[in-house]
């Protein structure tokens, strides 16, 4: 199947410091799709990425899509302990299709 | 405005039983899919319902069933339970395949039903 991996599998930080999670794949993407979930809780869609080299930022969040459209990032700026949870990337089978293929996500815990 | 929801919320069944887990789509979204998400795991799609039909599925066997009714809402059928089918089941929605705009849409996910098969 197409899919898409994640690196790396857990990442614990001391609050403050930078994170960033790194989703690979081996065919070109037609776009990629970050999620957040709490524990215990659902996922929630973070930000869709289209455009080769594309960047985008929400507040302290960095996503970036390489210029191959085959590999992306999350990046977080000085981490809170609001941020912990577990990163997925996501691509989508393209067009509207709407099927999303899961990476392993990233276990993110901050240490306040 | 609400958004996915699903129930039960938690489920406990015993090995071999059936269980029929239910979603009502975000207010406008008329594209309903399914994901299995085992502990640890990330989310695995099941089947995508749109009109009435199932559009697309993935990887499951056929004790996985499912319908979607003409206001929107789906439901999901698991025959024949296995201790391996113990996961949290997410239904999400996306807009309507016919409206404008750029694709792909985003999909927004239920909180999910928390099923455990002893």
């Amino acid at each position: 199947g197409q899919q898409v991996m994640q690196i790396p599998q857990y990442q614990h930080v001391q609050e403050g410091e930078d994170f960033t999670t790194y989703c690979n794949s081996s065919t070109t993407l037609s776009n990629i799709q970050w999620y957040k979930q709490r524990p215990g809780g659902h996922p929630v869609f973070l930000i869709q990425l289209v455009k080769s080299g594309e960047v985008k930022k929400q507040k302290r969040l960095t996503f970036q899509f390489g210029e191959a459209k085959k590999n992306s990032s999350l990046h977080i700026t000085a981490t809170q302990t609001t941020d912990v949870g577990t990163y997925f990337c996501a691509r989508n089978s393209g067009g509207s299709n709407y099927k999303l293929t899961f990476g392993k996500g990233t276990l993110l815990t901050v240490n306040p | 405005d609400a958004g996915v929801t699903q129930s039960p919320t938690h489920l406990i069944k015993t090995r071999g039983q059936q269980v029929t887990l239910r979603c009502s789509p975000k207010s406008g979204h008329d594209t309903v899919s399914w994901y299995q998400q085992a502990l640890g795991q990330g989310p695995q799609f099941i089947f995508q319902y749109y009109e009435e039909e199932e559009r697309q599925r993935g990887n499951f066997p056929d004790r996985f069933s499912g319908h979607q009714f003409p206001n929107y809402s789906s439901e999901l059928n698991v025959n024949a339970l296995l201790l391996g089918d113990s996961a949290l089941y997410l239904c999400a929605s996306s807009p309507s395949l016919g409206l404008a705009g750029p694709s792909p849409k985003t999909q927004y996910f239920g909180p999910g039903t928390r099923l455990l098969v002893l």
